[in-house]
């Protein structure tokens, strides 16, 4: 049964730590994205890649957010340093969208809830 | 401006009965794709059902279907016989075309009370 995985599960933190969260994106999807959700702003896209190039990241602070794929099989999402606003569950998901198609579905993570205190 | 909108509040369902959600969307876009999400409290996101804007039909996956209004950009959920499992957030997501970005609504909650 293929899944997204993400590392870790929860993580709390002090203000201005650096924080690394993790994601294994399912064999053979070639689409990486990032989401962060929070009661406020709800389900935001932060990046995405495609087969290991990040192809959109305009949803992310780029002073304290980066992203990247350092191979096919490992995503990660940094933030450095970490602001209490950062509290959120980060969500990872990916698929493998045809071009012109609109109907692929993304595979979501389990998220990794963050507390920045 | 909002691509998605769902401004139901929170719903309380009965078992077994139905249920509901709307979903109305915003895009100038003639492709795109429509998805509901599950939430359930654990945290997970889980895909339910997709509507294309060029599918001639309703899109049905076992108790869910879509009742898909193209004039009126909206693509309700309907979730028939309810059960306790049911109960989570759901989310309406829109693809445009040519573009791999989803956008969400915020969420209806559901509640299904025995």
């Amino acid at each position: 049964d293929a899944r997204v995985t993400q590392t870790p599960r929860h993580k709390v933190t002090e203000m201005g730590q650096e924080v690394t969260m993790r994601c294994q994106p399912i064999l053979g999807h070639n689409t990486v994205f990032w989401y962060r959700q929070t009661m406020m702003q709800g389900l935001e896209l932060l990046a995405y890649f495609r087969n290991r190039a990040p192809l959109d990241d305009s949803g992310m602070p780029k002073d304290r957010f980066s992203a990247e794929m350092p191979d096919a099989t490992l995503a990660t999402l940094k933030i450095q340093p970490s602001e209490p606003r950062d509290s959120a569950v980060y969500f990872c998901a990916s698929g493998f969208p045809q071009r012109g198609s609109v109907d692929n579905e993304q595979f979501f993570g389990p998220g990794t809830r963050l507390t920045v205190l | 401006a909002q691509k998605i909108t769902q401004t139901q509040p929170g719903m309380f369902v009965q078992e077994k009965e139905a249920v509901t959600l709307d979903c109305t969307y915003d895009t100038s876009d003639p492709s795109y794709g429509l998805f509901w999400y599950k939430q359930p409290s654990s945290g997970e996101m889980i895909f339910l059902i997709y509507q294309g804007s060029y599918d001639q039909q309703n899109a049905t996956e076992g108790r869910y279907s879509l009742n898909f209004q193209k004039a009126r950009k909206s693509a309700n959920l309907v979730i028939s016989a309810s059960q306790l499992g049911d109960s989570a957030m759901y989310f309406c997501a829109m693809r445009e075309g040519g573009n791999n970005r989803l956008a969400f609504g915020k969420g209806n909650q559901v509640v299904v009370i025995p």
